[in-house]
């Protein structure tokens, strides 16, 4: 089983819609929890990280679930430069292993 | 957080052939870790550079075939070695945020093997 799994979609919605993506992960131990955002041939770019208690930044909500293992995105009022794909990444509970998701491919249409 | 300059960007590169990669971080940081991601899959570690002593290596990755170096607080180097096109990948380098502990990558360099 992969340590973080993911809908790799696509997704593609209308501007202004609402999207909600999300991962489950395997060690019920893991400690951090991340989405990135990745732009077609760039780096991963860190978006938000994302608490027990769940954290907001505009637009964006994150949410994790630690009884069942899973972190959500929810994208409100999609902009067309929202448009990328979004890599859940969870920290292992020890040492410093990161664990990527495959990403979920989100393109906004106008 | 950190900025990292990583370089190349990209490259070619003839099969057999040996190529370095450099990232260079605008602050002293502990553990630089270099990471690789084959089309249409997602991220996965080579290893863990530290300072001083030798790189730590995931399973699948070998240091003959990706040597290391780590020579101060702010740089490294990951060479892949001996190429051949199952090596075409884009190769990143990051460091751990302070603040957070989440990842900042280098811009990452796109290889191509022919």
């Amino acid at each position: 089983r992969k340590e973080v799994e993911q809908d790799p979609g696509p997704f593609n919605v209308p501007e202004g819609a609402t999207v909600a993506f999300n991962c489950t992960y395997s060690n019920s131990a893991s400690q951090s929890f991340f989405w990135y955002r990745q732009d077609c041939r760039k780096e991963p770019k860190l978006l938000m990280s994302v608490y027990s208690s769940g954290n907001e930044d505009g637009r964006f909500t994150a949410q994790l679930n630690r009884a069942s293992q899973y972190i959500s995105l929810l994208i409100r009022d999609s902009k067309l430069s929202d448009s990328a794909t979004y890599l859940c990444v969870v920290r292992a509970d020890t040492g410093n292993q990161f664990y990527f998701g495959t990403g979920t491919s989100l393109t906004v249409i106008p | 957080s950190a900025v990292i300059s990583q370089k190349p960007s990209r490259d070619i590169c003839q099969r057999g052939t040996s190529l370095t990669i450099q990232c260079q971080v605008d602050s002293q940081v502990t553990m630089m870790f270099w990471y690789r991601q084959q089309p249409g899959q997602s991220l996965t570690l080579i290893a863990t550079a530290n300072q001083g002593s030798e790189a730590t290596y995931e399973s699948g990755f070998v240091i003959d075939k990706f040597p290391i170096s780590r020579p101060n607080l702010t740089f490294s180097t990951l060479t892949v070695s001996n190429m051949s096109p199952e090596d075409s990948s884009i190769y990143l380098c990051s460091v751990e945020r302070a603040t957070d502990y989440g990842y900042t990558f280098g811009s990452g360099t796109r290889l191509t093997v022919v």
